[in-house]
Protein backbone atom coordinates (compact mmCIF):
# COMPACT_ATOMS: atom_id res chain seq x y z
CA UNK A 1 0.00 0.00 0.00
CA UNK A 2 3.08 2.12 -0.10
CA UNK A 3 2.44 5.48 -1.70
CA UNK A 4 6.00 6.15 -2.38
CA UNK A 5 8.89 4.10 -3.92
CA UNK A 6 12.39 4.64 -4.04
CA UNK A 7 14.76 2.91 -6.44
CA UNK A 8 17.27 1.24 -6.19
CA UNK A 9 17.27 -0.55 -2.62
CA UNK A 10 20.92 -1.02 -2.68
CA UNK A 11 23.95 0.09 -4.52
CA UNK A 12 27.70 0.07 -4.61
CA UNK A 13 29.20 2.00 -6.92
CA UNK A 14 32.79 3.57 -7.30
CA UNK A 15 34.35 6.90 -6.72
CA UNK A 16 33.80 9.36 -9.66
CA UNK A 17 31.02 7.72 -11.10
CA UNK A 18 27.58 9.54 -11.64
CA UNK A 19 24.71 8.00 -9.44
CA UNK A 20 20.66 9.13 -9.81
CA UNK A 21 17.93 7.82 -6.84
CA UNK A 22 14.70 7.75 -7.76
CA UNK A 23 11.44 8.59 -6.14
CA UNK A 24 8.38 7.73 -7.13
CA UNK A 25 5.02 8.65 -6.02
CA UNK A 26 1.15 8.17 -6.36
CA UNK A 27 -0.18 10.19 -3.51
CA UNK A 28 -0.28 13.21 -5.83
CA UNK A 29 1.92 15.07 -3.01
CA UNK A 30 3.42 18.55 -3.81
CA UNK A 31 6.35 18.32 -1.50
CA UNK A 32 8.94 16.16 -2.21
CA UNK A 33 12.54 15.53 0.25
CA UNK A 34 15.43 14.03 0.03
CA UNK A 35 17.18 13.47 3.22
CA UNK A 36 20.71 11.31 4.37
CA UNK A 37 20.85 9.41 7.23
CA UNK A 38 24.35 8.76 8.81
CA UNK A 39 24.88 7.93 12.60
CA UNK A 40 25.23 10.23 15.38
CA UNK A 41 23.70 12.66 12.74
CA UNK A 42 20.26 11.76 12.54
CA UNK A 43 18.99 12.79 9.09
CA UNK A 44 19.75 15.89 7.20
CA UNK A 45 18.17 17.12 4.31
CA UNK A 46 19.77 17.61 0.89
CA UNK A 47 17.11 19.20 -1.48
CA UNK A 48 13.26 19.43 -1.42
CA UNK A 49 10.72 20.34 -3.83
CA UNK A 50 7.47 22.24 -3.71
CA UNK A 51 6.06 21.16 -7.44
CA UNK A 52 7.21 20.51 -10.74
CA UNK A 53 10.20 22.61 -11.59
CA UNK A 54 10.50 23.92 -8.32
CA UNK A 55 12.99 23.14 -5.74
CA UNK A 56 15.64 23.91 -3.52
CA UNK A 57 18.86 23.36 -1.50
CA UNK A 58 18.73 22.02 2.26
CA UNK A 59 21.64 22.08 4.56
CA UNK A 60 23.66 19.44 3.11
CA UNK A 61 23.32 19.42 -0.35
CA UNK A 62 26.86 20.47 -2.15
CA UNK A 63 27.55 17.40 -4.36
CA UNK A 64 24.13 16.49 -4.97
CA UNK A 65 21.54 17.77 -7.78
CA UNK A 66 17.76 17.34 -8.11
CA UNK A 67 15.35 17.63 -10.35
CA UNK A 68 11.46 17.02 -10.95
CA UNK A 69 9.51 17.39 -14.29
CA UNK A 70 6.48 15.42 -13.08
CA UNK A 71 4.70 15.62 -9.86
CA UNK A 72 5.21 12.06 -8.92
CA UNK A 73 9.15 11.84 -9.78
CA UNK A 74 11.94 13.34 -7.56
CA UNK A 75 15.59 12.81 -8.61
CA UNK A 76 18.33 12.67 -6.73
CA UNK A 77 22.14 12.60 -9.00
CA UNK A 78 25.40 12.46 -7.56
CA UNK A 79 27.51 13.54 -9.99
CA UNK A 80 30.76 12.27 -9.15
CA UNK A 81 30.23 10.01 -6.11
CA UNK A 82 32.81 10.25 -3.33
CA UNK A 83 33.28 7.84 0.01
CA UNK A 84 31.50 10.31 2.07
CA UNK A 85 28.27 10.12 -0.33
CA UNK A 86 28.44 6.62 1.78
CA UNK A 87 25.26 6.72 3.50
CA UNK A 88 21.26 5.58 3.54
CA UNK A 89 19.22 7.56 1.77
CA UNK A 90 15.58 8.78 2.20
CA UNK A 91 12.72 10.24 0.03
CA UNK A 92 9.72 11.35 2.22
CA UNK A 93 6.65 13.44 0.57
CA UNK A 94 3.85 15.34 2.34
CA UNK A 95 0.49 16.91 1.69
CA UNK A 96 2.06 19.49 4.35
CA UNK A 97 -1.02 21.66 4.89
CA UNK A 98 -3.90 19.27 4.70
CA UNK A 99 -2.45 17.00 6.69
CA UNK A 100 0.16 18.58 8.97
CA UNK A 101 0.13 16.87 11.53
CA UNK A 102 0.53 13.39 9.54
CA UNK A 103 4.45 14.67 8.94
CA UNK A 104 6.41 12.97 6.58
CA UNK A 105 5.71 9.88 4.71
CA UNK A 106 8.69 7.93 4.15
CA UNK A 107 10.54 5.75 1.29
CA UNK A 108 11.91 3.00 2.61
CA UNK A 109 15.14 3.74 2.01
CA UNK A 110 17.99 3.36 -0.71
CA UNK A 111 21.52 2.28 0.90
CA UNK A 112 24.05 3.69 -1.39
CA UNK A 113 28.27 2.76 -0.86
CA UNK A 114 31.18 4.63 -2.45
CA UNK A 115 33.85 2.07 -2.66
CA UNK B 1 17.52 28.68 13.24
CA UNK B 2 15.63 25.53 14.30
CA UNK B 3 17.08 22.76 16.18
CA UNK B 4 16.20 19.52 17.48
CA UNK B 5 19.03 18.43 20.74
CA UNK B 6 18.37 14.32 22.11
CA UNK B 7 21.17 13.80 24.46
CA UNK B 8 20.60 10.24 24.61
CA UNK B 9 22.18 8.52 22.28
CA UNK B 10 21.07 4.99 23.78
CA UNK B 11 18.37 3.85 26.42
CA UNK B 12 17.86 0.54 28.24
CA UNK B 13 14.30 -0.05 30.00
CA UNK B 14 13.11 -3.64 31.23
CA UNK B 15 10.19 -5.36 29.62
CA UNK B 16 6.88 -3.82 30.85
CA UNK B 17 8.65 -0.74 32.46
CA UNK B 18 7.68 2.74 31.38
CA UNK B 19 10.38 5.36 29.54
CA UNK B 20 11.05 8.48 28.78
CA UNK B 21 13.38 9.48 25.77
CA UNK B 22 14.49 13.33 25.71
CA UNK B 23 14.16 15.82 23.57
CA UNK B 24 14.57 19.71 23.02
CA UNK B 25 14.04 21.66 20.63
CA UNK B 26 14.61 25.78 19.85
CA UNK B 27 12.75 27.84 17.25
CA UNK B 28 11.55 31.83 16.92
CA UNK B 29 8.12 30.64 15.45
CA UNK B 30 5.32 30.56 17.24
CA UNK B 31 3.66 27.65 15.36
CA UNK B 32 5.46 24.72 14.85
CA UNK B 33 4.47 20.73 14.92
CA UNK B 34 6.72 17.94 16.92
CA UNK B 35 6.68 14.55 16.37
CA UNK B 36 8.48 11.63 16.67
CA UNK B 37 9.48 8.52 14.42
CA UNK B 38 10.68 5.07 15.04
CA UNK B 39 12.88 3.16 13.03
CA UNK B 40 13.61 -0.69 13.46
CA UNK B 41 16.38 -2.40 12.55
CA UNK B 42 14.49 -3.05 9.16
CA UNK B 43 15.15 0.33 7.95
CA UNK B 44 11.84 2.01 7.64
CA UNK B 45 10.52 5.71 9.33
CA UNK B 46 7.11 5.13 11.43
CA UNK B 47 5.02 7.95 12.45
CA UNK B 48 4.22 7.50 16.26
CA UNK B 49 2.52 10.52 17.59
CA UNK B 50 2.40 14.50 16.95
CA UNK B 51 2.14 17.79 18.85
CA UNK B 52 0.98 21.39 18.18
CA UNK B 53 2.42 24.15 19.44
CA UNK B 54 -1.08 25.20 20.28
CA UNK B 55 -2.70 22.07 21.29
CA UNK B 56 -3.56 22.42 25.38
CA UNK B 57 -3.04 18.58 26.03
CA UNK B 58 -0.04 16.18 25.55
CA UNK B 59 -0.57 14.50 22.60
CA UNK B 60 -1.57 10.57 23.26
CA UNK B 61 -1.48 7.72 20.94
CA UNK B 62 -1.79 4.48 22.84
CA UNK B 63 1.21 3.36 24.35
CA UNK B 64 2.83 6.54 23.33
CA UNK B 65 2.58 9.88 25.51
CA UNK B 66 4.09 13.00 24.41
CA UNK B 67 5.27 15.20 27.13
CA UNK B 68 5.20 18.87 25.86
CA UNK B 69 6.68 21.62 28.06
CA UNK B 70 5.94 24.83 25.53
CA UNK B 71 8.18 26.84 28.33
CA UNK B 72 11.02 24.64 28.68
CA UNK B 73 11.02 23.92 24.69
CA UNK B 74 11.14 20.12 25.56
CA UNK B 75 9.04 17.42 24.08
CA UNK B 76 10.12 13.85 25.86
CA UNK B 77 8.14 10.63 24.30
CA UNK B 78 7.03 8.26 27.05
CA UNK B 79 6.70 4.82 26.22
CA UNK B 80 4.52 3.05 28.61
CA UNK B 81 4.79 -0.99 29.44
CA UNK B 82 7.14 -1.29 27.37
CA UNK B 83 7.83 -4.24 24.94
CA UNK B 84 10.61 -6.41 23.34
CA UNK B 85 8.95 -4.78 19.92
CA UNK B 86 10.10 -1.44 20.97
CA UNK B 87 13.45 -1.63 20.80
CA UNK B 88 14.66 0.30 17.75
CA UNK B 89 16.43 3.84 17.13
CA UNK B 90 13.53 7.01 18.01
CA UNK B 91 13.65 10.36 16.53
CA UNK B 92 12.35 13.65 17.11
CA UNK B 93 11.52 15.97 14.98
CA UNK B 94 9.98 19.31 14.44
CA UNK B 95 8.04 20.32 11.29
CA UNK B 96 8.38 23.93 9.58
CA UNK B 97 8.99 24.11 5.92
CA UNK B 98 11.04 21.32 6.31
CA UNK B 99 11.64 18.81 9.06
CA UNK B 100 14.59 18.92 11.37
CA UNK B 101 15.56 15.80 13.59
CA UNK B 102 17.35 15.26 15.86
CA UNK B 103 20.60 12.84 16.01
CA UNK B 104 18.22 10.06 17.54
CA UNK B 105 18.18 7.84 20.80
CA UNK B 106 18.65 4.14 20.71
CA UNK B 107 16.30 2.13 22.63
CA UNK B 108 16.76 -1.58 23.77
CA UNK B 109 13.99 -3.74 25.57
CA UNK B 110 15.35 -5.78 27.88
CA UNK B 111 13.63 -9.28 28.81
Amino acid sequence: DAGITQSPRHKVTETGTPVTLRCHQTENHRYMYWYRQDPGHGLRLIHYSYGVKDTDKGEVSDGYSVSRSKTEDFLLTLESATSSQTSVYFCAISDFWRRYHLGYTFGSGTRLTVV
Amino acid sequence: AQKITQTQPGMFVQEKEAVTLDCTYDTSDPSYGLFWYKQPSSGEMIFLIYQGSYDQQNATEGRYSLNFQKARKSANLVISASQLGDSAMYFCAMRGIQFYFGTGTSLTVIP
